[in-house]
């Protein structure tokens, strides 16, 4: 009921390439959708909370959207560069819990 | 900036053996979380603290306890580590009780734990 589901799990580009990637959740009793950027041996960072149907947010090269009546986000990064190189992570909010997908591993090749 | 930090880093345990991780945020943070991180899976909940004084269980419990020391200070405790418990913990912090789960959830480096 509450599986969040992202894909692809893993996609490597090219420099300059853009690319997005999908989160999928139930879309019932929605409260909020997290994009976390998550580096290994660092901290997961916070890149976006969206709350409203048909939100869009940015930050520098990337973007994100939401449908909450059909129950997916989309992430997209324009003119991947190496260091975009991460696990990007999505999570639904529901009550006082966070329910993660797998995450999606990006690879940038130089 | 310190934000979330959690002791240890890497940590080997034989099974059967005890053992406290222990984390601390200096942002005046009322919610403290513990989650766990395996391959294939997404982080999943162990046990969270709505503010000093409560703590819940999570999605995942057994086998830990936890303590909310104060509003800084939110340590787990595994009793009697089991192979099962190889993992990657992050502690976390947050504003407020995430009632909406609108609030952004702060996260520590993590501790990568092995048992033996």
């Amino acid at each position: 009921i509450l599986n969040v589901e992202q894909s692809p799990q893993s996609l490597h580009v090219q420099e300059g390439d853009s690319t997005n990637f999908t989160c999928s959740f139930p879309s019932s009793n929605f409260y909020a959708l997290h994009w976390y950027r998550w580096e290994t041996a660092k901290s997961p960072e916070a890149l976006f909370v969206m709350t409203l149907n048909g939100d869009e947010k940015k930050k520098g090269r990337i973007s994100a959207t939401l449908n909450t009546k059909e129950g997916y986000s989309y992430l997209y990064i324009k003119g991947s560069q190496p260091e975009d190189s991460a696990t990007y992570l999505c999570a639904r909010g529901f009550g006082n819990q966070f329910y993660f997908g797998t995450g999606t591993s990006l690879t940038v090749i130089p | 900036n310190a934000g979330v930090t959690q002791t240890p880093k890497f940590q080997v345990l034989k099974t059967g053996q005890s053992m406290t991780l222990q984390c601390a945020q200096d942002m005046n943070h009322n919610s403290m979380y513990w989650y766990r991180q395996d391959p294939g899976m997404g982080l999943r909940l162990i046990y969270y603290s709505a503010s000093e004084g409560t703590t819940d269980k999570g999605e995942v419990p057994n086998g830990y306890n936890v303590s909310r020391l104060n509003k800084r200070e939110f340590s787990l405790r595994l009793e009697s580590a089991a192979p099962s418990q190889t993992s990657v913990y992050f502690c976390a912090s947050s504003e407020e009780t995430a009632v909406a789960s609108r609030v952004t959830i702060y996260f520590g480096e993590g501790s990568w734990l092995t048992v033996v």
